[in-house]
């Protein structure tokens, strides 16, 4: 089967750091995406990973362990821009479908 | 400009009719999928199409239909079947189903149904 887990919800302060996990088990793994969706809108595409490390994209970063299931997305210098829901997804290699947790509703503080 | 559009952002329906969403991409994309959204809950898969004439149902298909007679276009409808039909539908486009094919969303239906 497959299951994805990540926190429901995160409170940061602007100009800070943040790290959001997210942990999967999947029956064949190939690639976990991370989405940005603001609250009633489209989820904005962030950043994909499919080999182990670290991925960085300006201020924000993604790293992967494919041995442990495990990513997190790493958000610098916090602007309030930044409240909004962080979804992570993974993409199945039997049928090649994404399957996406939850998400994981930030909330940034002045 | 290049894009995937849904229309109507809002749609109100009474219990026991069909509705058909729209679903259009001019990103040239050879697959498209619909999600359904509820609050607090992640985008559940509920048809995808990976090319013209074909599609696939996804985990939560059951009272929905979908047709692809255009690459640009992959309308949904929600019949009467759907037992909870009231929710956030998503609409996604991307250039292939493997890989680094990031998905790009349209702006989504709420449908509301009284």
């Amino acid at each position: 089967g497959q299951n994805i887990d990540q926190p429901t919800e995160m409170t940061a302060t602007e100009g800070a750091i943040v790290q959001i996990n997210c942990t999967y088990q999947t029956s064949g793994f190939n690639g976990l995406f991370w989405y940005q969706q603001h609250a009633g809108e489209a989820p904005t595409f962030l950043s994909y990973n499919v080999l182990d490390g670290l991925e960085e994209k300006g201020r924000f970063s993604s790293f992967l362990s494919r041995s442990k299931g495990y990513s997190y997305l790493l958000l610098k210098e916090l602007q309030m821009k930044d409240s909004a829901s962080y979804l992570c997804a993974v993409r199945d290699k039997r049928d090649d479908k994404i399957i996406f947790g939850k998400g994981t509703r930030l909330h940034i503080l002045p | 400009d290049g894009g995937i559009t849904q229309s109507p952002k809002y749609l109100f329906r009474k219990e026991g009719q069909n509705v058909t969403l729209s679903c259009e991409q001019n990103l040239n994309h050879d697959a498209m999928y619909w999600y359904r959204q509820d609050p607090g809950q992640g985008l559940r898969l509920i048809y995808y199409s990976q090319i013209v004439n074909d599609f696939q149902k996804g985990d939560i298909a059951e009272g929905y239909s979908v047709s692809r007679e255009k690459k640009e276009s992959f309308p949904l409808t929600v019949t009467s079947a759907q037992k909870n039909p009231t929710a956030f539908y998503l609409c996604a486009s991307s250039f292939g189903t493997s890989g680094a094919n990031e998905q790009f969303f349209g702006p989504g239906t709420r449908l509301t149904v009284l």
